[in-house]
């Protein structure tokens, strides 16, 4: 099945740096990507997704990067922001709908 | 996006016993799912809660422990059967979109744990 590898396992950040969370998949048939933020106490919700015909997608201050050739994937925060810490879950999907996530990433943002 | 209630949100259950979990979904959808999230940890699918038929169960999961119901398009339930401590966890229901295929919503979890 897809195994999916999530780096770094915690992240810390000066409030308005940036934040990288890196990913692998092992599947190639892997054709969806979405990124979750869990907040403590709440079910994950879905912050920005790419497939695999996208290289790159952008909302606002998040954006993910696809590298299918090298099977990873990149969740990008720019100006981050109190209110963005949270742990950020990826996953990969292949097309019988089942998610596979990633150990997930703990990211504190410094005031 | 669809709008999930799931009953109880936390609960603490003495070992040996059983706890079904609800999920309400405020439309009709396709699949339903149910996953396992145990502390710290990430998100392992238990479950697709198939309706009108026995759910589709992923490996290390079987149907005597996790027993799960879907009478209709908007409802199911999971069942944790025969608790012990290593079932505490949180559980959640996750659906996805008619519309938009992949794009799964969660529940707000039921946080178990068992004594």
């Amino acid at each position: 099945g897809e195994n999916v590898e999530q780096h770094p396992s915690t992240l810390s950040v000066q409030e308005g740096d940036s934040a990288v969370i890196k990913c692998t998949y092992s599947d190639s048939a892997s054709n969806y990507f979405p990124w979750y933020k869990q907040e403590l106490g709440k079910g994950p919700q879905l912050i920005i997704d790419i497939r695999s015909n996208v290289g790159e997608k952008k909302d606002q201050r998040i954006a993910v990067t696809l590298n299918k050739t090298a099977k990873h994937f990149s969740l990008h925060i720019t100006e981050t922001q109190p209110e963005d810490s949270a742990v950020y879950f990826c996953a990969a999907s292949i097309v019988d709908y089942k998610l596979s996530f990633g150990a997930g990433t703990t990211v504190t943002v410094r005031a | 996006s669809a709008v999930i209630s799931q009953k109880p949100s936390r609960d603490i259950c003495q070992r040996g016993t059983s706890l079904t979990i609800q999920c309400q979904v405020d439309s009709q959808v396709t699949m339903m799912f149910w996953y396992r999230q145990q502390p710290g940890q990430s998100l392992t699918l238990i479950a697709t809660a198939n309706q009108g038929s026995e759910a589709t169960y992923e490996s290390g999961f079987v149907i005597d422990k996790f027993p799960i119901s879907r009478p209709n398009l908007t409802f199911s339930t999971l069942t944790v059967s025969n608790m012990s401590p290593e079932d505490s966890s949180i559980y959640l229901c996750s659906v996805d979109h008619s519309n938009k295929p992949y794009g799964y919503t969660f529940g707000s979890g039921t946080r178990l744990t068992v004594v």
